[in-house]
């Protein structure tokens, strides 16, 4: 299985900050990757598909760029609407493994 | 406006099968791959297997022996069953519709970009 890490796990953060969360794969995935946006008691939300195309609605500040095993999750004017909890997930091959998430807090 | 909605028991028996179904509105069925994902109390979340409209599959190999994904394209509806459930099967399970975006250089990649909102199966006695 491909395994997928995400640092920090934990963030704290102002309105206004800019954000980076990073994604990094056990094994290279290519472009093969995606960010969704969960809050409590709701489904996920895709933000980015193929590690760097911006989801439809999905709000410009949310960008995503790497390949192969290192990716990261920029909001660059972190808005209030925004505090949620962060996860990459592979789908370069089979099972389709998530991060363990990046929780982003209010400062 | 694609729309997805898991229905099923709140609570199952330990030894006993889960049984969901997801109900596809807005859209059709067809065309598409469709998933199961999970996600434990508190927890991150797991994929658990996909089908094809045309009935194809492919599993997480650490639930394969016990699970089962269907699909009925004349309810719009596919299905999902988990066989000898225990104590840590409980969670919330969704249903996702699954895209695909064709890059013309470094070929096709896939996204799960229409959710249901969850269904919580406890497994308890």
């Amino acid at each position: 299985d491909i395994q997928l890490t995400q640092s920090p796990s934990f963030l704290s953060a102002s309105v206004g900050d800019r954000v980076t969360i990073t994604c990094r794969a056990s094994q290279g995935i290519s472009s093969s990757l995606a960010w969704y946006q969960q809050k409590p008691g709701k489904a996920p939300k895709l933000l980015i598909y193929a590690a760097s195309t911006l989801q439809s609605g999905a709000p410009s500040r949310f960008s995503g760029s790497g390949s192969g095993t290192e990716f990261t999750l920029t909001i660059s004017s972190l808005q209030p609407e925004d505090f949620a909890t962060y996860y990459c997930q592979q789908l370069n091959s089979n099972p389709f493994t998530f991060g363990p998430g990046t929780k982003v807090d209010i400062k | 406006q694609v729309q997805l909605q898991e229905s099923g028991p709140g609570l199952v028996k330990p030894s006993e099968t889960l049984s969901l179904t997801c109900t596809v509105s807005g859209g059709s069925i067809r065309s598409y791959y469709w998933s199961w994902i999970r996600q434990p109390p508190g927890k991150g979340l797991e994929w658990i297997g996909y089908i094809y409209y045309s009935g194809s599959t492919n599993y997480n190999p650490s639930l394969k022996s016990r699970v089962a994904i269907s699909v009925d394209t004349s309810k719009n509806q596919f299905s999902l069953k988990l066989s000898s459930v225990t104590a840590s099967d409980t969670a919330v399970y969704y249903c996702a519709r699954v895209s695909q975006y064709y890059d013309f250089l470094t070929g096709s990649y896939s996204y799960f970009d229409y959710w249901g909102q969850g269904n919580l199966v406890t497994v308890s006695s």
